[in-house]
């Protein structure tokens, strides 16, 4: 069965700190990886990775794929409160019927 | 201007109703999606259809019945509604059937009590 698995399911961090979001997966037909944060409503997109070790970098976050080994992270450095929020990461499996398998998230509290 | 747009955005309802939920998103994608969160936040695929036809139909309880008039449109019908029916139901979109075009609804707070 497909699953992906996010650790730690909930961080605790200052402002200020660097934190590193972790991301494994088994999917069938493996295409893509993706992030998402999701405040209070929809998830809202931040990457998509399909290469092993090419980052992308949007601002103060960072993400890096590994296919070979099968997991991903999301690095988010000087850290804002408003950087509070469920992270999600979700696998695309193909085959024809491309579907995203989320994992459970890791919620992020970034105290002042 | 809401990309994908879902009515109603919260629904309170009894047991054994039926109830339904509505979305339309105007990107010009062809393929949408239900997904369904529950308490601990998992987000779960229930439904695909691309151009109106169904792709993807995970285990879900015959009691959820979608249906796509077009492919703009995808509604989400529940009957004999159950307590474990209530989570947050969210509707997405994609072009051709590519998960990086993601684009969800702001979701569906359904309680069933």
């Amino acid at each position: 069965e497909d699953k992906v698995v996010q650790s730690p399911l909930s961080l605790v961090v200052h402002e200020g700190d660097t934190v590193t979001l972790n991301c494994s997966y088994e999917v069938t037909n493996f295409r893509s990886l993706l992030w998402y944060k999701q405040e209070k409503k929809a998830p809202t997109f931040l990457f998509m990775l399909t290469s092993s070790g090419i980052e992308k970098k949007s601002g103060r976050l960072s993400s890096i794929l590994d296919k070979k080994e099968l997991f991903s992270i999301l690095n988010i450095t000087a850290t804002q409160t408003g950087d509070s929020a469920i992270y999600l990461c979700a696998a695309s499996s193909g085959g024809g019927s491309e579907k995203l398998v989320f994992g459970k998230g890791t919620k992020l509290t970034v105290n002042p | 201007d809401t990309a994908v747009s879902q009515t109603p955005k919260y629904l309170v309802t009894q047991m054994g109703n039926d109830k339904s939920i509505k979305c339309e998103q105007n990107l010009g994608h062809d393929t949408m999606y239900w997904y369904k969160q529950d308490s601990k936040k998992f987000l779960k695929i229930m439904f695909s259809y691309n151009n109106k036809e169904l792709i993807i139909n995970e285990t879900v309880p015959n009691r959820f019945s979608p249906k796509s008039p077009d492919k703009a449109h995808l509604n989400l019908h529940i009957n004999s509604l159950e307590l474990g029916d209530s989570a947050v139901y969210f509707c997405a979109s994609s072009r051709d059937r590519a998960p990086y075009g993601y684009t969800f609804g702001s979701g569906t707070r359904l309680t069933v009590v």
